[in-house]
Order: C-alpha cells, then structure tokens, then sequence
C-alpha cells in the first residue's frame, strides 16, 4: 500500500522553464513533507521541506506548494537548469503517539532539463 | 559530500550468507536511520537509532538487525540472505531525532545477492 505516491516516473523540460513534480499522499496525519533530490551513485539530498500548517514554502528557486484537503504536494523549480536533471523523492513524515516518526517515501520521478 | 560514509561501497554475496553493512554519521549527529530501496521502490525505512538507543523501527525484517554503538557509528546485519534482499542501502543521520532535522544521507550500499 503506496501511501506516498509520484506517479510520473519521469519528466523532461527546457531549459528556463518551469518544472512542476506532483506527489500525492493517502495519509491526513501526515504532518511534514519534504523533497529530496539525488544525483546516480550518490545518496538523496534534502532541497526543500513544508510543514503541513504551511500551504507554501519558498526556496530561491525552489517552491514547494500543499494542498492538505487533495493531498497533494507539488514542488516548482524555476528556472530549470540542466544541473537540476536528477531523481526527486517526495517524503512525508508519519507521527506516531510514542513521539517517534518515521519518513515515508515516493518512488521518485527522473528530472531531465533539456539544454 | 554529505559527511556520512558507508562501507563497503558494494557487496556480492551468496543467498543464505550474512553480512554486515557499516554507516559512519556526521560529526555531531546523534540519530542514525537506515533504508532500503530495491529496483524502482522508493526508500524504505528500516530502523532509527539515536545515541545509541532504538528510536523507531519501520518494515524490517526479522532477519536483519541494527546497533548503533558507542561512537555513533552503526551497522546493519542481514542474515539468511535471499534474492529479494538484493538492493541499496542507505544510512542516513540528523543532529536530534525530530522531525525537522535534516537527515543527511550517505551515498548507499548496494548489495547483490546470487
């Protein structure tokens, strides 16, 4: 049972434009959500995280959006940039009542910036 | 370079063997996780541990276990190794268990089962 979902498995833009990658979740206790992006035989790397009391959350030219009554996290880069070509987890942070959490992963959508 | 480091780098094995994957944190970092990711999966969460005490345990297997020792490096034991557990491992650490630190994570494990 998927309960973080990227169900685009890969995405190619221009240069310049705006890349948009979608995330849905199933849970309404998930309370954080973040991204992370990773490059080939390195380890994810985090780039953007939201609260969910937030609807948005800004990072230079990274913008993450939520939507809590769909669910649904989108992260915006703007301008993309071929060095941003890479794998994006979306990740959502599942509370439990001891106090501990753990995250909860996407399967990733592949990022290709066209030069 | 995230400051976290794992060994080996990559391991080949045979089903039924065991091994034993290594993770060194960040300087500083208390809280250690571990994760699998299998061909085309996202990351799982195995098991946190945070200054050497087990913090939150996800979806793993009875057949694996983790410590995290006395000088915050930790390790990861799988045992009775089968096909399916052939995958990347990663380790990844954070200053305090909370949920807004940043876990940083190393560059992975990946184990090949024959």
């Amino acid at each position: 049972d998927q309960q973080v979902k990227q169900n685009s498995p890969s995405l190619s833009v221009q240069e310049g434009r705006i890349s948009i990658l979608n995330c849905d979740y199933t849970n309404s206790m998930f309370d954080y959500f973040l991204w992370y992006k990773k490059y080939p035989a390195e380890g994810p790397t985090f780039l953007i995280s939201i609260s969910s009391i937030k609807d948005k959350n800004e990072d230079g030219r990274f913008t993450v959006f939520l939507n809590k009554s769909a669910k649904h996290l989108s992260l915006h880069i703007v301008p993309s940039q071929p060095g941003d070509s890479a794998v994006y987890f979306c990740a959502a942070s599942d509370p439990h009542r001891s106090g501990t959490y753990k995250y909860i992963f996407g399967t990733g959508t592949r990022l290709k910036v066209l030069a | 370079d995230s400051g976290v480091t794992q060994t080996p780098k990559h391991l080949i094995t045979a089903t039924g063997q065991r091994v034993t994957l290594r993770c060194s944190p960040r300087s500083g970092d208390l809280s250690v996780y571990w994760y699998q990711q299998s061909l085309d999966q996202g990351l799982q969460f195995l098991i946190q541990y945070y200054n050497g005490e087990e913090r939150a345990k996800g979806n793993i297997l009875e057949r694996f276990s983790a410590q995290q020792f006395p000088d915050l490096h930790s390790e990861l034991n799988l045992s009775s190794l089968e096909l399916g557990d052939s995958a990347l491992y990663f380790c990844a650490s954070s200053e305090r268990p909370g949920v807004t630190d940043t876990q940083y994570f190393g560059p992975g494990t990946r184990l090949t089962v024959l």
